[in-house]
């Protein structure tokens, strides 16, 4: 059974980098038709896709978040990463990794909580 | 990209069956058969249940149905119990690459 693990921090300051990791188990991430996603999901905005990235690094963006966002893959460790840079308050929420394929994940991770504050 | 349209809340009673209703444009819901539901339950991760506007994911109660008519997509629950309380989001795959969200549906059973 896939399985995926998000870490990182649970509390960053606003203004600077947010790095988190995804662990998957379970299933390669390599030589696969899925993609790999990092989605977010916070009281005042539900559900908010955040990118996909294939295991060749290709990736793509949510336009109102792409300036900020960068996604990368290490196929030898079975892991992929999401960084978010200048964070603010708005960025709180609880962060997930998924596999994904054409607009739907199948199987997420347990989520990651991520409190922006000083 | 603007978000989908969903309702905020439904409710139902025990037995009975609710439609949630999801709205998009051209470019997404109408452009593909990409459309999906995801169920919320507080301090869980979102669950898949519905793919491709009307799959399901083995495993999947066949109680949740999903269709699509021009830009709207609905997803049906039958058969109302307790435990399918909670939010419903809906999403869109689209013409640019990128996935879109509906705002979300509170669901309550009375």
């Amino acid at each position: 059974q896939l399985q995926l693990q998000e870490s990182g921090p649970g509390l960053v300051n606003p203004s600077e980098t947010l790095s988190l990791t995804c662990t998957v188990s379970g299933g390669s991430i390599h030589n696969s038709p899925y993609y790999w996603d990092w989605l977010r999901l916070s009281p005042g905005k539900g559900l908010e896709w955040v990118g996909s990235i294939y295991y060749t690094g290709s990736a793509s963006y949510n336009p109102s978040l792409k300036s900020r966002v960068t996604m990368s893959v290490d196929t030898s460790k079975n892991q992929f990463a999401l960084r978010l840079s200048s964070l603010i308050a708005a960025d709180t929420a609880v962060y997930y990794c998924a596999r994904g394929f054409y607009g739907y994940a199948d199987f997420w991770g347990q989520g990651s909580q991520v409190t922006v504050s000083s | 990209q603007s978000a989908l349209t969903q309702p905020a809340s439904v409710s139902g009673s025990p037995g009975q069956s609710i439609t949630i209703s999801c709205t998009g444009t051209s470019s997404d819901i109408g452009a593909f058969d990409f459309v999906s539901w995801y169920q919320h339950h507080p301090g869980k991760a979102p669950k898949l249940l519905i793919y491709d506007v009307s799959k399901s994911p083995s495993g999947t109660s066949n109680r949740f149905s999903g269709s699509k008519s021009g830009i709207t997509a609905s997803l049906t629950i039958s058969g109302l119990q307790a435990d399918d309380e909670g939010d419903y989001y809906c999403s869109s795959y689209t013409r640019t690459n990128t996935w879109v969200f509906g705002g979300g549906t509170v669901l309550t059973v009375l």
